[in-house]
């Protein structure tokens, strides 16, 4: 049972295109949503979270949108850049994570 | 401040051996997470640990087992290796009661 369900699995974009990277949850209980960066061979590293209170959070290019009626929360990267290529996951609390979507940003 | 470190970096076993992969906390943070990652299930948690007691456990069988140190510094151990089992185990760490986790690079397993 998948606590977390991502789309889309990969997504392909131009320079300064806006990814949008989505999730939906069931489980109204987490309180707490936060997303992943990984490069190859490295570990997942904290990008940006937001707390259910809230509907929407920016942090420089990255923006959280969150819907909690809908239970349904998104990544947007604004103006995106090669260097953004990576995989990202959404998560809910600390142990339930989306299942990674691979973007890349063509130059 | 130093990041998570996790040993050995990479690990080559064979079906039916055991392994021990070992993981040091950032300094002051006292819960370790486990996870697996494979490129079919993506990541799953193995289990927590704070303050050298497990807090939370995942879906996976007893072979994969934990423990945690006075220091925090934890250790994953799974027995009777399957070929099921390669992936890329990867440690977290957080403050007591905060959600934001700092993941370490992985231990790549690769079973035989």
């Amino acid at each position: 049972q998948q606590q977390v369900k991502q789309s889309p699995q990969s997504l392909i974009v131009q320079k300064g295109g806006i990814p949008i990277i989505n999730c939906a949850y069931e489980n109204t209980a987490f309180d707490y949503f936060p997303w992943y960066q990984q490069f190859p061979g490295k570990g997942p590293a904290l990008l940006i979270a937001i707390r259910p209170d809230v509907s929407e959070k920016k942090e420089g290019r990255f923006t959280i949108s969150f819907n909690k009626s809908a239970k349904q929360f998104s990544l947007h990267i604004m103006d995106s850049q090669p260097g953004d290529s990576a995989t990202y996951f959404c998560a809910a609390s600390k142990g339930f994570f989306g299942a990674g979507t691979r973007l890349t940003v063509k130059p | 401040k130093a990041g998570v470190t996790q040993t050995p970096r990479y690990l080559i076993k064979t079906r039916g051996q055991q392994v021990t992969l070992s993981c040091s906390p950032i300094s002051g943070h006292r819960s370790v997470s486990w996870y697996q990652q494979t490129p079919g299930q993506g990541l799953q948690f193995l289990f927590e640990y704070f303050s050298e007691t497990q807090r939370n456990k995942g879906n996976f069988p007893g072979r994969f087992s934990g423990r945690q140190f006075s220091n925090s510094r934890s250790e994953m151990n799974v027995s009777t290796l399957e070929l099921g089992d390669s992936a890329l185990y990867l440690c977290a760490s957080s403050l007591a009661k905060g959600f934001e986790q700092f993941f370490g690079p992985g231990t790549r397993l690769t079973v035989l």
